[in-house]
């Protein structure tokens, strides 16, 4: 069982928006702004979209975007394009005793 | 551009040993914390180990310690992770993954860059 909980599936047509939930505790999503995205195609490396929260690495079109709210950090894609359909997973700190947990992970689908 | 290549022996019995490679290049290698990241056949991910750039700090998962080993060579550019007593529930796709820091802590434990991944599949 994943130490943070995400929703297995979402979808979106295309051009629409998309968001992501991931729910953890005040002892890691809550307690940090250190929350990060991957993105995962069909056997693929993860990619990083997303980290600190709200940051993109460059080359990340900005159609990706993050926020949290409490003990719940979010991922959201705008203007969906075929090529976003993936695995997405979000991970945060958790403390020095637990460094890194990651979510179950979505499976985002494009209609 | 950075690159990160893995490589290993991917198939050993219960109770046996492996270690794995990963070859880095594209970036100053001692600058940067590295880790370890698995995912079991059809699961998510799961952080294995990370070391920091000047090898002088290591840090595990519960689920490995104790029976792997993280360690680095800053001439050869290269990482490395010594696998033990391995268990049938160690079967994943390891991934050598960068650290954006040398030090792994708070925002310096995301992971910037990863390898494409090696199997290893712990079965009789």
């Amino acid at each position: 069982q994943s130490a943070l909980t995400q929703p297995p599936s979402a979808s979106g047509s295309r051009g629409q928006s998309v968001t992501i939930s991931c729910s953890g505790t005040s002892s890691d999503v809550g307690g940090y702004n250190y929350v990060s995205w991957y993105q995962q195609h069909p056997g693929k490396a993860p990619k990083l979209m997303i980290y600190e929260v709200i940051k993109r690495p460059s080359g990340v079109p900005d159609r990706f975007s993050g926020s949290k709210s409490g003990n719940t950090a979010s991922l959201t894609v705008s203007g969906l394009q075929a090529e976003d359909e993936a695995d997405y997973y979000c991970s945060s700190y958790a403390g020095s005793n637990n460094l890194r947990v990651f979510g179950g992970g979505t499976k985002l689908t494009v209609l | 551009e950075v690159q990160l290549v893995e490589s290993g022996k991917n198939l050993v019995q219960p109770g046996g040993s492996l270690r794995l490679s990963c070859a880095a290049s594209g970036f100053t290698f001692s600058s940067y914390a590295m880790s370890w990241v698995r995912q079991a056949p059809g699961k998510g991910l799961e952080w294995v180990s990370v070391i920091s750039g000047s090898a002088d700090s290591t840090d595990y998962a519960d689920s490995v310690k104790g029976r792997f080993t993280i360690s680095r060579d800053n001439s050869k550019n290269t990482l490395y992770l010594q696998m033990n007593s391995l268990r049938a529930e160690d079967t994943a796709v390891y991934y050598c993954a960068k650290n954006p820091k040398a030090f792994y802590s708070g925002s310096g434990t995301s992971f910037d860059y990863w390898g494409q991944g090696t199997l290893v599949t712990v079965s009789s």
